[in-house]
């Protein structure tokens, strides 16, 4: 239990045209959903968390109006990188946490991650 | 704020070797510490966990032990196997400085290990 996928698992899109991940949970509903940037030999950098139905919030240095985050159902989140450039680049992965958790520790469920050249 | 420092790889065993890869962490608050294992084409699995001081982890052959005197979470298995090739994530995580109950994770770096048959 508790799979989460991503699609496309990798794209190329052009320098200057949007393209858009999806990350779902597949047999649980994830009332939020977290979305990291991975660039090759570095840790996870988390770019943004969101709740069902509400805006995403943001971490410092990241820009939402070039990361669009749309949280509209319990077990889809997408994320859309807007205008890209090659500096966009990178392994983006998604990760869903079911349920509310009120006491730590809980478990954040992660997808195989997309792979995005920006040519 | 929160970071994690794990030993630099890539780590290369021979099969039944003893394995530690070293991991300390920085946390404004009490934080709880995990491993992270991903291996080749999926996605991060929960390895193990702690959630406070000397509090031992262990899963699959895998231990950890919270250390808070020395602010390390060393990742450790007395006998790897070839199917333990993976890149491994030692996190954290301080609900009170992640402001409540979102919880977020903090990685280190990743330290990619092969065993050789």
């Amino acid at each position: 239990g508790a799979v989460v996928s991503q699609h496309p698992s990798w794209v190329i899109c052009k320098s200057g045209t949007s393209v858009k991940i999806e990350c779902r949970s597949l047999d649980f509903q994830a009332t939020t959903m977290f979305w990291y940037r991975q660039f090759p030999k570095q840790s996870l950098m988390l770019m943004a968390t969101s709740n069902e139905g509400s805006k995403a919030t943001y971490e410092q240095g990241v820009e939402k109006d070039k990361f669009l985050i749309n949280h509209a159902s319990l077990t889809l989140s997408t994320l859309t990188v807007t205008s890209a450039h090659p500096e966009d680049s990178s392994f983006y992965i998604c990760s869903a946490r079911p349920g509310q958790g009120l006491q730590p520790p809980y478990e954040q469920y992660f997808g195989p991650g997309t792979r995005l050249t920006v040519t | 704020g929160n970071s994690v420092t794990q030993m630099e790889g890539p780590v290369t065993l021979s099969e039944e070797a003893f394995l530690t890869i070293n991991c300390t962490y920085t946390a404004t608050g009490y934080p709880s510490l995990f491993w992270y294992v991903q291996y080749p084409g999926e996605g991060l699995q929960l390895l193990l966990k702690a959630t406070k001081a000397d509090d031992k982890g262990s899963n699959k052959g895998f231990e950890a032990t919270y250390r808070k005197e020395t602010t390390s979470f060393h990742l450790e298995k007395g006998s790897v196997q070839v199917s333990d090739s993976a890149v491994y994530f030692c996190a954290l995580s301080d609900p009170r400085y992640s402001g409540g109950s979102n919880y977020k994770l903090t990685f280190g770096k990743g330290t990619l290990l092969t065993v050789n048959p």
